[in-house]
């Protein structure tokens, strides 16, 4: 079975700076996907960025980045320029390729915004 | 984009009565949701996956009994959580797919208290 770790339970991060948020993943399969949602106090679940494991360019979405590192098994996520919106719950999810859609996610970091 | 609608969005029962929870996607077709249990500071974990027209999946140690689950259309999954107990207080929230290789597109989730 798959299974999805995030080692920072907590992070924080001053208003307009940079941080990275950790996740490591096990899997013996090729195919698969790679997520990081978002959830803030309202408890909605928002896709923040997601990356197919056979792309080698790290996926990108405005301030947010990934460093995956298949080798490694490594799916770190940057936010860049961080706001007071960003703070949330952030969780890291992975799920196979085949015709099996469950995510399986990790226990989340949860990340706060200083100003 | 995708919107899955959950309600009710919070409900407090009685012990030992039955709650039904609604996951429906308001602007496309789901052959495919998911339900997730999510308790307070932890993350998802699956309960079972709802597939249009036919039984649902359950995941290791889900009660399919207490947990009954009904896809009888292609935009409506149900939960009911029957005779319910203090433990089954939980945050419930449900996801649908779109196409195989899409995104999850999560409901805003349903705070159950059972007192």
């Amino acid at each position: 079975a798959q299974t999805v770790t995030q080692s920072q339970p907590e992070m924080s991060v001053q208003e307009a700076e940079t941080v990275t948020l950790s996740c490591t993943y096990d899997t013996s399969e090729s195919d698969y996907y790679l997520f990081w949602y978002k959830q803030p106090p309202s408890r909605q679940m928002i896709l923040v960025i997601r990356q197919e494991a056979y792309k080698q360019q790290n996926a990108t979405e405005n301030r947010f980045s990934v460093n995956f590192q298949k080798a490694a098994k490594s799916f770190s996520l940057k936010i860049s320029d961080s706001q007071l919106g960003d703070a949330a719950m952030y969780f890291c999810a992975y799920r196979s390729g085949g015709s099996n859609y469950k995510l399986t996610f990790g226990k989340g970091t949860l990340l706060t915004v200083n100003p | 984009g995708a919107v899955v609608s959950q309600h009710p969005s919070w409900v407090i029962c009685k012990s030992g009565t039955s709650v039904k929870i609604e996951c429906r996607s308001l602007d496309f077709q789901a052959t495919t949701m998911f339900w997730y249990r999510q308790f307070p500071k932890q993350s998802l974990m699956l309960m079972a996956t709802s597939n249009e027209g036919s039984k649902a999946t359950y995941e290791q140690g889900v009660e399919k009994d207490k947990f009954l689950i009904n896809h009888a259309s292609l935009t409506l999954s149900t939960l009911t959580v029957t005779s319910a107990h203090p433990e089954d207080s939980s945050f419930y929230i449900c996801s649908a797919l779109t196409t195989g290789n899409s995104p999850l597109h999560f409901g805003n989730g349903t705070r159950l208290t059972v007192t």
